[in-house]
Order: structure tokens, then sequence, then C-alpha cells
């Protein structure tokens, strides 16, 4: 059963480091989303991503993040200088329509 | 933002028995509900959705309810199995009013099936 698959499962780093999250999505579904659990915390959306640009974003998703396809597989969630309350699970997800399907997560924690 | 509200933080059942897990919601722009399970150091995994049009969605022993004049949701489970204990979680989404799918979580109720 096709899935989606994230890596690293565990990012440690330093306050003011980039960082970059890799995501293969399922490979016929083409919209991409990022989420983050921050750890006693719900679930946060922070960007969809569909037909080469982000169709949203939310209000975390600020100049420090950015996402990318670089190639016809990858989906990347880039951080260009970490702070300490970026520590959290970040989850991708793909869908064809409307059910999202998530991957394993990666967890970030910044030192 | 509590526009998806899981009042319930954990419920406890005994297994061959009921589960019943609910949902409030307070955005009438939502028109698609999905119910995910998660496990420790592990993703969501998809369950069931069901649009705003039915109001009733039945996959083997999970079913979900919509009352939309209630603005509530709840998720069946039965028979309950010890395997079912996991975090569960409500999504909603504004489909037809913006095409980028975003999900809104709950904040996740923890179901223990117990042997």
């Amino acid at each position: 059963e096709p899935e989606v698959t994230q890596t690293p499962s565990h990012q440690v780093t330093q306050m003011g480091q980039e960082v970059i999250l890799r995501c293969v999505p399922i490979s016929n579904h083409l919209y991409f989303y990022w989420y983050r659990q921050i750890l006693g915390q719900k679930v946060e959306f922070l960007v969809s991503f569909y037909n080469n640009e982000i169709s949203e974003k939310s209000e975390i998703f600020d100049d420090q993040f950015s996402v990318e396809r670089p190639d016809g597989s990858n989906f990347t969630l880039k951080i260009r200088s970490t702070k300490l309350e970026d520590s959290a699970m970040y989850f991708c997800a793909s869908s064809d329509l409307y059910e999202q399907y998530f991957g394993p997560g990666t967890r970030l924690t910044v030192t | 933002d509590q526009q998806v509200k899981q009042n319930s933080p954990s419920l406890s059942v005994q297994e061959g028995r009921i589960s019943i897990l609910n949902c409030d919601y307070t955005n009438s722009m939502f028109d698609y509900f999905l119910w995910y399970k998660k496990y420790p150091a592990e993703g969501p995994t998809f369950l069931i959705s069901i649009s705003s049009i039915k109001d009733k969605n039945e996959d083997g022993r999970f079913t979900v309810f919509l009352n939309k004049s209630a603005k509530h949701l709840s998720l069946h489970i039965v028979p309950s199995q010890p395997g079912d204990s996991a975090v569960y979680f409500c999504a909603a989404s504004a489909i037809s009013s913006s095409n980028t799918g975003k999900l809104i979580f709950g904040q996740g109720t923890t179901l223990q099936v117990k042997p």
C-alpha cells in the first residue's frame, strides 16, 4: 500500500541553524501539506501546496519557512533560522482529493 | 482557535463494547469531516470521513454520524478491540469555500480499550 515517507525521523539542531525536512508523498497525489504538533498541543496546519505553488499558508508559516518540490517526488520544508519554539513533530501529508494521508513525522528538537 | 473541539481528553471502554468519540465544531463553512487515529511516534492514520450532505457513513466497525444543526459529529467503534487503543483526532475542512483542503484538528481523545 502506498505511503507517505519522511526523513529524517529525528533532527536535532542548534538555534539559528537551517534545517530541511524531507517528504516523499504518495506518487499520484496532487496536493501536499505540512502540519506540526508541538508537544501536548493540537496538530496545526502550516502550508498547502498545489501545482508547484503555495495555495494557503497559516500565520505560523512566516518568512523563516519555505517549501519546495525540487523534483517529481520530493516535497521539502525548510526552516531558515530555527528558534526554540520550532521544536515539534512535523508531519507531511498528501491527497488526491479530500482524504489526506500523513507520513510518520520528523521530530525536530532545537537546542 | 477552537473551531474544532473534542471535549473528552480520554475514554476507557471494555473490549467488545461500543466506543463513542465526540467532536464539535463552530465554523459553519466546514463541509467535510475526517477521523484519524494516531499511535505514539507515528503520523495520523486516516480512518473514515463524511461529507456534510450525509448524516452517516459506515466502514466496518467504524461509523461516523454528523448532526449539522448541532454542529456535532461522533465516531462509533463497535465492537471495540484492544488494538483500537490510540489517540483519535477529529478534523474538518471547508471544501466548497476553499480549494486548499486545509484540515483543522481537534485536540484528540485518548481511547483505552481494556481486555
